[in-house]
């Protein structure tokens, strides 16, 4: 079974601070991996996606790929107070190359 | 629209009770997928379409589940004999092509689902 791992949290950093939050996949054959912030009571919305070994930067937010490892990780710089929020890691690609297999997310709280 | 369209966003009804749940992708959109989350909980995948198409609808939780799609656009997500543990929030995507690497899944705002 396609596994897509988070630590849960809460996952508290001080205002100003880098968050890191970090998704392990089961799936070696897996190609596309996104992050997600989700509000509560919200739904989903796409940060970034990122396919190759490496970074990919977007303003505050790089999202760090490391398929030998089978790792993801995302991280904020400057975080702010609107930056708490579930983060979650989805990963499509390998066998179930239809649909995301998501992690159950992390949540963070960025402390003023 | 621009987005992801579902509605209603709210909906109470009493236990054993059918409820119909809409959703309109993002226009050009092919496949469209249906997501359930308990609250606290994360995402569980109930099906997907790709054109009017469900090849799998192994994740649909129970045969009260049904989820159709008309002209490769709306779907509708219907549940019979509704029970208490159908409580949730269902949530509606859609992407450019289904299976296709790099194309993201953008979400509806979700219907909100109440048994009594």
């Amino acid at each position: 079974q396609k596994e897509v791992e988070q630590n849960s949290g809460p996952l508290s950093v001080p205002e100003g601070a880098i968050a890191s939050l970090n998704c392990t996949y089961s799936d070696r054959g897996s190609q596309s991996f996104f992050w997600y912030r989700q509000y509560s009571g919200k739904s989903p919305e796409l940060i970034m996606f990122i396919y190759s070994n490496g970074d990919k930067e977007d303003g505050r937010f790089t999202a760090q790929l490391n398929k030998a490892s089978q790792y993801v990780s995302l991280l904020i710089r400057d975080s702010q107070p609107s930056d708490s929020a579930t983060y979650l890691c989805a990963v499509q690609g390998g066998d179930s190359n239809y649909q995301l297999i998501w992690g159950a997310g992390t949540k963070l709280i960025i402390k003023p | 629209g621009a987005g992801v369209s579902q509605s209603p966003s709210n909906k109470v009804t009493e236990k054993g009770k059918d409820v119909e749940l809409r959703c309109d992708p993002i226009s050009g959109h092919t496949a469209l997928y249906w997501y359930r989350q308990s609250l606290g909980q994360g995402l569980e995948f109930l099906i997907y379409f790709q054109g009017n198409s469900a090849p799998d609808k192994s994740g649909l939780p129970s045969d009260r589940f049904s989820a159709e799609r008309t002209g490769g656009s709306v779907s509708t997500l219907t549940i019979q004999r509704t029970q208490q543990e159908d409580s949730a929030v269902y949530l509606c995507a859609s992407s450019l092509a289904l299976g296709a690497s790099n194309q993201p899944q953008h979400f509806g705002d979700g219907t909100r689902l109440s048994i009594l």
